[in-house]
């Protein structure tokens, strides 16, 4: 079935650094989301990205949808102790109604 | 609007007991999710449903079963609690493209 990766699996970054992380399928994605999730929380929508090449921008936070439709990034500028967390990517295939996610890549903001 | 609630928050089984989780969301969505999160393992899909009267497996739904009462509410339910089943569970709707969780259930089963 569809598989998502994720790397890192974990990053430990100095605060003010930047952060670059991403997802990759065997399979092809229509539609990439990018979720974070705080301790004891349901995952948080950060960006939603819908054709292959697009960038987009949140703040900080900018996702881009790769070319190929099988993987996607996400980089944090400026980190700050807040970013702390884990970040899921999800993406939804040919099954309108079926999103996949990501094992996750957890974040650790050093002051 | 309060969103994706769901109920209980926390719940301690021992094996071979029976429980339903509950999930209602005010967001008017027509699919919704159960999902249960495990260390280093992400989410993983137990069952959906894409409308209301219907319900498809996801990648992990034995041991599971769902019901869509109706557009808000979507359960699930354990027959015969496992302790491989002790997991968070969250419950999600979804819009357009995106989905939105509620604040999860975290389950025991001992």
């Amino acid at each position: 079935g569809q598989q998502l990766n994720q790397s890192p699996q974990s990053m430990f970054i100095q605060e003010g650094e930047d952060v670059s992380m991403n997802c990759t399928s065997s399979s092809i994605f229509n539609t990439w989301l990018w979720y974070k999730q705080d301790p004891g929380e349901g995952p948080v929508l950060l960006i939603a990205l819908y054709k292959a090449g697009e960038l987009t921008s949140n703040g900080r936070l900018t996702a881009q949808f790769g070319i190929t439709r099988k993987d996607s990034f996400l980089n944090i500028s400026a980190s700050i102790p807040s970013d702390v967390g884990i970040y899921f990517c999800a993406g939804r295939g040919a099954s309108y109604d079926k999103v996949i996610f990501g094992p996750g890549t957890s974040l650790s903001v050093i002051p | 609007n309060a969103g994706v609630t769901q109920t209980p928050k926390f719940q301690v089984l021992k094996t071979g007991q029976s429980m339903t989780l509950q999930c209602a969301q005010d967001m008017n969505h027509n699919s919704m999710y159960w999902y249960r999160q495990d260390p280093g393992m992400g989410l993983r899909l137990i069952y959906y449903s894409a409308s209301e009267g219907t319900t498809d497996k996801g990648e992990v739904p034995n041991g599971y079963n769902v019901s869509r009462l109706n557009k808000r509410e979507f359960s699930l339910r354990l027959e015969s609690a496992a302790p491989s089943q002790t997991s968070v569970y969250f419950c999600a709707t979804k819009g357009l493209y995106e989905q939105y969780f509620g604040p999860g259930t975290r389950l025991t089963v001992t």
